[in-house]
């Protein structure tokens, strides 16, 4: 069955140093997302991808980038951790932007200490 | 801006019939999604409305009206594994889900 999956579930980290979280489909999706979920607010778009070398921006990006070398890996780099980005992430796909569902992996939690 | 409303939280009897409501203020409406998540757990895929009315799916049905911004997620004969959090995502003119905070539903026995 296809799947995504993350790394590691969980991390526990220092400010300053940086902070890489996997993600690997194999739905063969083009389109990939990472979010970020926190208490009290809706899951916020932090990095998207729509192919191979493509990468965007979405409205949480500050702090974070992505790279997309091949189809199914989008990792999110944390470049020097904060405090702030203790959260949960989600790394998530999808075949079709227009209706498609959005396939979601198990989550990563980091705390930033 | 962008906006949904959902209310933060609702507790119901095991059983019971709940409604669960979602607004929206977006730019652009291409579909609302809901999704079920469980606590620690990834959210799962519920249901998916484009065009107004309701969708029926076994023991849950989405309802939509694009006119008013409005959309509702009915669970019928709850039970007790439909505790968890429910969230409604609408897709933007840049085909972008914009998601609510979520609402936690308590079911007690």
């Amino acid at each position: 069955d296809a799947e995504i999956t993350q790394s590691p579930r969980h991390k526990i980290t220092e400010t300053g140093r940086q902070v890489t979280l996997a993600c690997h489909q194999t739905w063969n999706h083009n389109n990939m997302f990472w979010y970020r979920q926190d208490l009290g607010h809706g899951l916020r778009l932090i990095h998207y991808s729509y192919g191979v070398q493509d990468t965007n921006k979405g409205e949480v990006s500050d702090g974070y980038s992505v790279s997309r070398s091949n189809t199914e890996d989008l990792p999110l780099t944390l470049e020097s951790a904060a405090s702030s980005q203790t959260s949960v992430y989600f790394c998530a796909s999808r075949e079709r932007l227009e209706s498609g569902e959005l396939f979601f992996g198990e989550g990563s939690r980091l705390t930033v200490l | 801006g962008q906006n949904i409303d959902q209310p933060t939280e609702m507790t119901a009897t095991e059983g019971a019939i709940v409604q669960i409501n979602c607004t929206y203020q977006t730019s652009g409406f291409n579909g609302l999604f809901w999704y079920q998540q469980h606590a620690g757990e990834a959210p799962t895929f519920l249901s998916y409305n484009v065009l107004d009315g309701l969708e029926e799916k076994g023991r849950f049905s989405s309802f939509l009206s694009r006119s008013k911004g409005y959309s509702y997620l009915l669970l019928k004969e709850l039970q007790m594994k439909d505790s968890a959090s429910y969230l409604c995502a609408v897709v933007d003119s840049n085909y972008q889900l914009i998601w609510g905070a979520g609402t936690k539903l308590i079911i007690k026995p």
